[in-house]
């Protein structure tokens, strides 16, 4: 099954460390998003990445949170500092194309923030 | 900024009844998609719609895009315990998902 694969499924980290999500996008797929989503509401867009570019980051908090999508490997969500207010299944979706085309989902990552 | 309301947020019904869901905006999109999410996964898409006023089926799904294609609406008839989930529009050129809805069908 070559879909989106994210890792890890759950991470558990206290106030103040780092935490770290990765997303291997399908084969073949270039644009990654993210999303955050909170218990029991719709997913929140954060960044679009395009092999080694960030094309939009609007969604994204100004402090602690970057994200990256290098020529080789994974794309990675980084949180700096976590407070419990980051607290939220984070999700990773790929496409073949930008805009317009449907997004391919993985299961998220659920962050929990002791 | 919600550019996408949807309505109504939670639905409860009995299985074999039908259901409509709304997806409305100010906005004019060129596309729109809608998709079903179950608990534990990402959302997965049940399909994209382009054209004004045009109208898909999918099984007991039926969606159907805005004549101005500002809005949107999914209904579902003879509901199954199946079709549980979290239904959500998505912008398909600006990222946003709507605030979605979320259906509990009761056997």
């Amino acid at each position: 099954n070559a879909g989106v694969m994210q890792n890890p499924r759950h991470l558990v980290r206290r106030r103040g460390q780092e935490a770290r999500l990765r997303c291997s996008p399908m084969k073949g797929h270039s644009h990654v998003y993210w999303y955050r989503q909170l218990p029991e509401e719709g997913l929140k867009f954060m960044v679009y990445l395009q092999k080694e570019n960030i094309i939009d980051e609007s969604g994204m908090p100004k402090e602690r949170f970057s994200a990256e999508f290098p020529k080789e490997g994974p794309s990675i969500l980084r949180i700096q500092q976590v407070v419990r207010g980051d607290s939220a299944a984070y999700f990773c979706a790929s496409s073949p194309t930008g805009q317009n085309s449907p997004l391919h989902f993985g299961n998220g990552t659920r962050l929990t923030v002791t | 900024t919600q550019l996408l309301e949807q309505s109504p947020q939670f639905l409860s019904i009995q299985e074999g009844e039908n259901l409509t869901v709304y997806c409305n905006s100010s906005s004019v999109f060129s596309s729109l998609q809608w998709y079903r999410q179950e608990p534990g996964e990402g959302p997965v898409l049940l399909v994209t719609v382009v054209t004004g006023g045009e109208v898909k089926k999918l099984k007991r799904l039926t969606f159907q895009f805005g004549d101005a294609r500002k809005d949107s609406s999914l209904h579902i008839t003879a509901a199954q315990p199946g079709d549980t989930g979290l239904y959500l529009c998505h912008t398909g050129n600006q990222f946003y998902f709507g605030t979605g809805t979320s259906l509990t069908v009761i056997p």
